[in-house]
């Protein structure tokens, strides 16, 4: 199976901050790449497909980038409602999950 | 509007079963990937199995030959009946639309296993 690999698992930050989280994958994925969003005790929440693709109604600061192997979401101005934990989740073979960010206030 | 409601999760003895259901509003299941996701008690999201449109089904390998993923047309519900379970597999089990990317989840059942 293809491993995902995400850094870092804990980001402490302010609001207003631009916070940027890491996917790695074992091997090249393509833009086969997703990810999440995480509060506590609720279930995920797609952000980005494809790499890069933002949902409908997800806010613009939010984006994705990479390709092959390298990945990264990227949060402009952090708001109060983005601390939570993220997951990056790749599809190009068996579905596989990052490990995990949890994103706290500072 | 998309809805997706999991039940059937509880408590069970080790090597008990157990029947979790999504019940699906809002699109047809027959038409979509169904996936289910499971998250162990603090731990990150592990997937688990898929059923295809044509119905083609996928498991991983922690819960293949235990665990089955089927679906009801007629009730546009898709089923995970899960047998011998172990504590391992004491999670939150999310159903989700999709075989790649998920963009609908519903809010997840509780499977605790424990003597």
């Amino acid at each position: 199976d293809i491993q995902m690999t995400q850094s870092p698992s804990t980001l402490s930050a302010s609001v207003g901050d631009r916070v940027t989280i890491t996917c790695r994958a074992s091997q090249s994925i393509s833009s086969w790449l997703a990810w999440y969003q995480q509060k506590p005790g609720k279930a995920p929440k797609l952000l980005i497909q494809m790499a890069s693709v933002l949902e409908g109604g997800v806010p613009s600061r939010f984006s994705g980038s990479g390709s092959g192997t390298e990945f990264t979401l990227t949060i402009s101005s952090l708001q109060p409602d983005d601390f939570a934990s993220y997951y990056c989740q790749q599809y190009s073979g068996v579905v596989t999950f990052g490990q995990g960010t949890k994103l706290e206030i500072k | 509007e998309v809805q997706l409601v999991e039940s059937g999760g509880g408590l069970v003895q080790p090597g008990g079963s157990l029947r979790l259901s999504c019940s699906v509003s809002g699109f047809t299941v027959s038409n979509n990937y169904m996936t289910w996701v499971r998250q162990a008690p603090g731990k990150g999201l592990e997937w688990v199995s898929v059923i295809h449109s044509v119905g083609s089904t996928y498991y991983a390998d922690s819960v293949k030959g235990r665990f089955t993923i089927s679906r009801d047309n007629s009730k546009n519900t898709v089923f995970l009946q899960m047998n011998s379970l172990r504590g391992e597999d004491t999670a939150v089990y999310y159903c989700a639309r999709g075989s790649g990317s998920m963009d609908v989840w519903g809010q997840g059942a509780t499977v605790t296993v424990s003597s």
